[in-house]
């Protein structure tokens, strides 16, 4: 497809269980970004990566969350011993990288993370 | 203080009429601004840009204030199709981090 793919859509867990989730970005946007999305929340900036590498990883809330991008294509959000606090939408969104357009946010549906 | 805030509403009014959302920002280092609108368990879309010069596109009306830190959206004749939540969003500059507010909710009632 043309857009932002998430998977998985959604995600029940238990707590203390390790998770991954997977985002595609847009075919040859370069910057790429994770947020979520609490009940009645703005998205909350996590981390961004140019290519291959983390720009800005300071939005990750502790060392129990950890995003890789291996090949500067697709990303994967890993977040170790979940607790219930870390219940939430998970948004990837991508973007040309190109001057000016930064603004320009392209998001996936999210992932809608459940932690009992 | 947070970066961005907004009235989370619900601003709840009657089709065809005109309503006003603000923002504050508290970084005053802040070059870009946007807003998004956020249909129900939809993901946010970029609804327009936000210009020093302010700018228009159709019945929606984007103004900046650089120096009360402070962006507004006007919707004016709204549709029952304008019922979402807007977010206000900010950036310092180039590649940081673009900043959301909590977001606005708007009903368009029939």
């Amino acid at each position: 497809g043309a857009g932002v793919s998430q998977t998985p859509s959604n995600k029940v867990t238990e707590k203390g269980k390790y998770v991954e989730l997977r985002c595609d970005p847009i075919s040859g946007h370069t910057a790429l970004y994770w947020y979520r999305q609490s009940l009645g929340q703005g998205p909350e900036f996590l981390i961004y990566f140019q290519g291959t590498g983390a720009a800005d990883d300071s939005g990750l809330p502790n060392d129990r969350f950890f995003a890789v991008r291996p090949e500067g294509s697709v990303s994967t959000l890993k977040i170790q011993r979940t607790e219930r606090g870390d219940s939430a939408v998970y948004l990837c969104a991508s973007s040309s990288g190109l001057a000016g357009g930064q603004g320009e946010l392209f998001f996936g549906e999210g992932s809608r993370l459940t932690v009992l | 203080r947070k970066e961005v805030e907004q009235d989370p509403g619900p601003f709840n009014v009657p089709e065809g009429a005109t309503v006003a959302f603000n923002c504050t920002y508290s970084n005053s280092a802040s070059q870009s601004f946007f807003w998004y609108r956020q249909d129900c368990r939809k993901e946010p879309k970029l609804l327009m840009s936000v210009y020093s010069s302010g700018n228009e596109d159709g019945r929606f009306t984007a103004q900046l204030n650089r120096a009360s830190q402070y962006i507004s959206l006007l919707i004016r004749d709204s549709k029952l199709s304008d019922s979402a939540t807007y977010l206000c969003v900010v950036a310092k500059s180039g590649n940081t981090p673009l900043v959301f507010g909590k977001g606005t909710r708007l009903s368009v009632i029939a």
